[in-house]
């Protein structure tokens, strides 16, 4: 079966900081990937999707980057964090074709100070 | 564009009281739906999904939904709400391809 695992659960980093979070898939092969955070009392955003090796969409301007070195591992990175960038980030792989839906890893809570 | 509508951001309930979530989506054709349950500082879990088969769907922990094509909704139901029903509920839909619409959520509050 496939599961998806993300780290860390917890995160807090100050200001000026870099940051990597990490995502990796196992059980299947060339997943699409995503990136989405969610603000506290707001829903989910988009940051970035990837199709394959080396492919990266970004949905939004921001002060973050991802990066898929692999085919089923797919890292969220900062050079320099900010304090907007505080928030809930989820990673989520889908098979692709809208039937599938998505299945998400358990999140990092990222407390930038 | 292409949206869905969570019709409430919060909803309270009394345990052992029905639950409805109430979502819309805009019309078009051959929409698949989905509802995602989040527990606080938890990933999304997979509810039900609706992919033009039966119109009622039968989820996890006593859920159903029903896909009403002539009102453009998905409302999310349970006959008897428990305790650890209290969540975040969202209403997902896509369209074309893989990219998930997510709705802003709905809040359930189960009182004892």
């Amino acid at each position: 079966s496939q599961t998806i695992h993300q780290w860390p659960a917890t995160l807090v980093q100050p200001v000026g900081s870099p940051l990597s979070l990490e995502c990796t898939v196992e059980g299947t092969s060339n997943p699409n990937l995503y990136w989405y955070r969610q603000a506290a009392g707001r829903g989910l955003q988009l940051l970035f999707y990837s199709v394959g090796i080396g492919q990266i969409s970004s949905e939004v301007p921001q002060n973050l980057s991802a990066s898929r070195p692999q085919d089923r591992q797919f890292i969220l990175s900062s050079k320099k964090l900010l304090l907007s960038d505080s928030g809930f980030y989820l990673c989520a792989w889908s098979r692709g074709g809208k039937d599938y839906g998505y299945t998400f890893g358990s999140g990092t809570r990222l407390t930038v100070v | 564009a292409q949206s869905v509508t969570q019709l409430d951001s919060h909803v309270s309930v009394s345990e052992g009281t029905p639950v409805l979530l109430r979502c819309n989506y805009s019309s078009s054709y051959s929409p698949s739906l989905f509802w995602y349950v989040q527990h606080p500082n938890k990933g999304l879990q997979l509810l039900l999904k609706y992919t033009s088969a039966a119109t009622l769907v039968k989820g996890i922990n006593g859920f159903e939904a029903e896909f009403k094509k002539s009102e453009t909704s998905f409302h999310l139901t349970k006959p008897s709400a428990h305790m650890s029903d209290a969540a975040e509920y969202f209403c997902v839909v896509s369209y074309n391809t893989d990219k998930l619409i997510f709705g802003t959520g709905t809040r359930l509050q189960v009182f004892p």
